[in-house]
């Protein structure tokens, strides 16, 4: 059974400073998709990220970035030049390559202060 | 993009009632498409996983027969909470993919509140 881990509940980040958003996770898939999810107060749920895993290379969107680390199972999110409207509930979740059930975590919730 | 509709966004019903709610994918058909719950701030919790023309897959734990899930069409999918009672208002998602492995892309509708009174 797929299992997603997010540590930290609630962080906090100062507008354009940086922020990174922890998560691990356990699969015994070999090949599998990981994610990165934003949901905002409105509740809409919006990709942020995705990483395959069959790819060494980390996954890089505008200011967010992952590090990915396939041996020891984590899947970290780096926000960069944080703004006012990166406030919201971050999920990570993963998907086994051959099926499209997304897990989710527990999420974290994060707070850009001006 | 691929985008996903859901409807309504709000709905609240009296207790012993049934809801409906519809999920579409707009431009793109869905293999599959799943239904989530989501509690308040808490994280989403899987449901249950449709197929186009075939009979849903339930989680661990969820009623098959309270949670009814149809997916008649490959643009269409619908929840109905039958005989709902006040425990089963909360937010639920769908999302829509599709198909598997590749460029898979997972959308998401924006969520339907309900609330049973």
């Amino acid at each position: 059974a797929q299992t997603v881990t997010q540590s930290q509940p609630e962080m906090s980040v100062q507008e354009a400073e940086t922020v990174t958003l922890s998560c691990t996770y356990d699969t015994s898939e070999n090949n599998y998709y990981l994610f990165w999810y934003k949901q905002p107060p409105s509740r809409q749920m919006i990709l942020v990220i995705r990483q395959e895993a069959y790819k060494q290379q980390n996954a890089t969107e505008n200011r967010f970035s992952v590090n990915f680390q396939k041996a020891a199972k984590s899947f970290s999110l780096k926000i960069s030049d944080s703004q006012l409207g990166d406030t919201a509930m971050y999920f990570c979740a993963s998907a086994p390559y051959n099926t499209d059930k997304l897990i989710f975590g527990t999420g974290t919730r994060l707070q850009v202060f001006p | 993009g691929a985008v996903v509709s859901q409807h309504p966004s709000r709905v609240i019903c009296k207790s012993g009632t049934s809801v409906k709610i519809e999920c579409r994918s707009l431009d793109f058909q869905a293999t599959t498409m799943f239904w989530y719950r989501q509690f308040p701030k808490q994280s989403l919790m899987l449901m249950a996983t449709s197929n186009e023309g075939s009979k849903a897959t339930y989680e661990q734990g969820v009623e098959k027969d309270k949670f009814l899930i149809n997916h008649a069409s490959l643009t269409l999918s619908t929840l109905t909470v039958t005989s709902a009672h006040p425990e089963d208002s909360s937010f639920y998602i769908c999302s829509a993919s599709p198909g598997t492995g590749g460029e898979s892309r997972y959308t998401f509708g924006s969520g339907t509140r309900l609330t049973v009174v």
